[in-house]
């Protein structure tokens, strides 16, 4: 039973570029949640969605930054026009249902190298 | 805004020596869970506390959720080099459950020297 996937773990790109992170629930999880991590920081909250649904995007950046949970497919966390801010970790996490009681499992992370 | 407030920032120990970090909350939790990230790793969940004035046992690790349900403490007894890491306290805020964010504090990186 694979847990939350994540790819690529590594991504370098350049001011200007575009970054994709994937990430594909636990089997069975119908919920997912991106967190970005600064360097020696906490985990911040960016978005929480399920299928086809955004359901709370309130930590997301207004510009540059979009997800989406399609109904066939890994959830998609897109960084548009990559600035040297952005480099972080980024971690997907999912859970079963709605999460208000629900523990929630993380990915590996993707670590975002803005050059 | 709503916070999740974490104490200390940072902890280097003697391996033996006990450990506490201390978590707040500017809002009433309605759980409280805690989670340890190892140096490089991921977020791995340790345990969930649920009702007033709850404390649960891991073996060297106590947890205990404040009655009013605004604060949570982690306590490891005799520290060991295998509980390096930082451990990071995270709630759900009372009545939140029309959405899944679950907050997390800054956390408290514990170094210990053998």
């Amino acid at each position: 039973n694979a847990g939350v996937m994540q790819n690529p773990r590594h991504l370098v790109r350049r001011r200007g570029q575009e970054a994709r992170l994937r990430c594909s629930p636990m089997k069975g999880h119908s919920h997912v949640y991106w967190y970005r991590q600064l360097p020696e920081e906490g985990l911040k909250f960016m978005v929480y969605l399920q299928k086809e649904n955004i359901i709370d995007e309130s930590g997301m950046p207004k510009e540059r930054f979009s997800a989406e949970f399609p109904k066939e497919g890994p959830s998609i966390l897109r960084i548009q026009q990559v600035v040297r801010g952005d480099s972080a970790a980024y971690f997907c996490a999912s859970s079963p249902v709605r999460s208000g009681a629900n523990v929630l499992t993380f990915g590996a992370g993707s670590r975002l190298t803005v050059l | 805004g709503q916070q999740v407030m974490q104490i200390p920032q940072y902890q280097h120990v003697q391996e033996g020596e006990d450990f506490t970090t201390y978590c707040n909350s500017s809002t009433t939790l309605s759980n409280i869970q805690w989670y340890k990230q190892r140096p490089g790793g991921h977020p791995v969940f340790l345990i969930q506390l649920v009702k007033s004035g709850e404390v649960k046992k891991q073996k060297r690790l106590t947890f205990q959720f404040g009655e009013a349900k605004k604060n949570s403490s982690l306590h490891i007894t005799a520290t060991q080099t295998t509980d390096v890491g930082t451990y990071f306290c995270a709630g759900f805020l009372h009545g939140s459950s029309n959405t899944g964010k679950l907050i997390f504090g800054q956390g408290t990186t514990l170094q210990v020297k053998p």
